[in-house]
């Protein structure tokens, strides 16, 4: 079993629609979880940063953590055709050192005009 | 806030030539940054770790001497990749944190084409 599981896709919705992205685990270590977004050709933009269990909102977008399932959430509102892009989940834990990321494939997400 | 600047964003070179691939971060001082490589479809690959004044770290199945990594300064750290090879194409990412626990925030990459 995978660290880190997320479906790969493709998702595709139309414009307006609530999108949600999910990621599992496997390590009850982990501790700091992220969302990032990337588009084609591009590094990986950080959309969430969360470090407890609950719902975090910025904007449109909201993270929800729940560490007793090992499960995180994306959920992206009012979808817009900018938001096409592919959606990595990613998270760390202290211990070890410099806190390496472990990341999700990514979710390719399209969002029709 | 949290920039991170990668140069350059393309390069198409020779085979045998060495390559080096800039990463900086414009507004903190990062003390871990990391490179990893992406292939097309795919998630990204760690390569190494590096913290300023410090060897980096390789992961497992990386040549360090194929893959040079220095991270002179709180802002800067370079790769350079040796003897190149048709094989070594793909797209190289740099990140930057600014402390422990801090998340990473990352370049917008070098696609590296050797011909």
């Amino acid at each position: 079993q995978k660290e880190v599981e997320q479906d790969p896709g493709p998702l595709s919705v139309p414009e307006g629609a609530i999108v949600s992205l999910n990621c599992t685990y496997s390590n009850s270590a982990f501790q700091y979880f992220m969302w990032y977004r990337q588009y084609s050709r591009k590094g990986p933009e950080l959309l969430m940063y969360t470090y407890s269990s609950g719902n975090k909102e910025d904007g449109r977008f909201t993270a929800q953590v729940d560490k007793s399932s090992k499960y995180i959430s994306l959920f992206i509102r009012d979808s817009q055709p900018s938001d096409s892009a592919t959606y990595l989940c990613a998270m760390t834990h202290r211990g070890g050192s410099n806190y390496k990321l472990t990341f999700g494939k990514g979710t390719l997400l399209t969002v029709n005009p | 806030g949290a920039v991170v600047s990668q140069h350059p964003s393309w390069v198409i070179c020779k085979s045998g030539t060495s390559v080096k691939i800039e990463c900086r971060s414009l507004d903190f001082q990062a003390t871990t940054m990391f490179w990893y490589r992406q292939f097309p479809k795919q998630s990204l690959m760690l390569m190494a770790t590096s913290n300023e004044g410090s060897k980096a770290t390789y992961e497992q199945g990386v040549e360090k001497d194929k893959f040079l990594i220095n991270h002179a300064s709180l802002t800067l750290s370079t790769l350079t990749v040796t003897s190149a090879h048709p094989e070594d194409s793909s797209f190289y990412i740099c990140s930057a944190s600014m402390q422990a626990v801090q998340p990473q925030h990352f370049g917008d990459g070098t696609r590296l084409s050797i011909l």
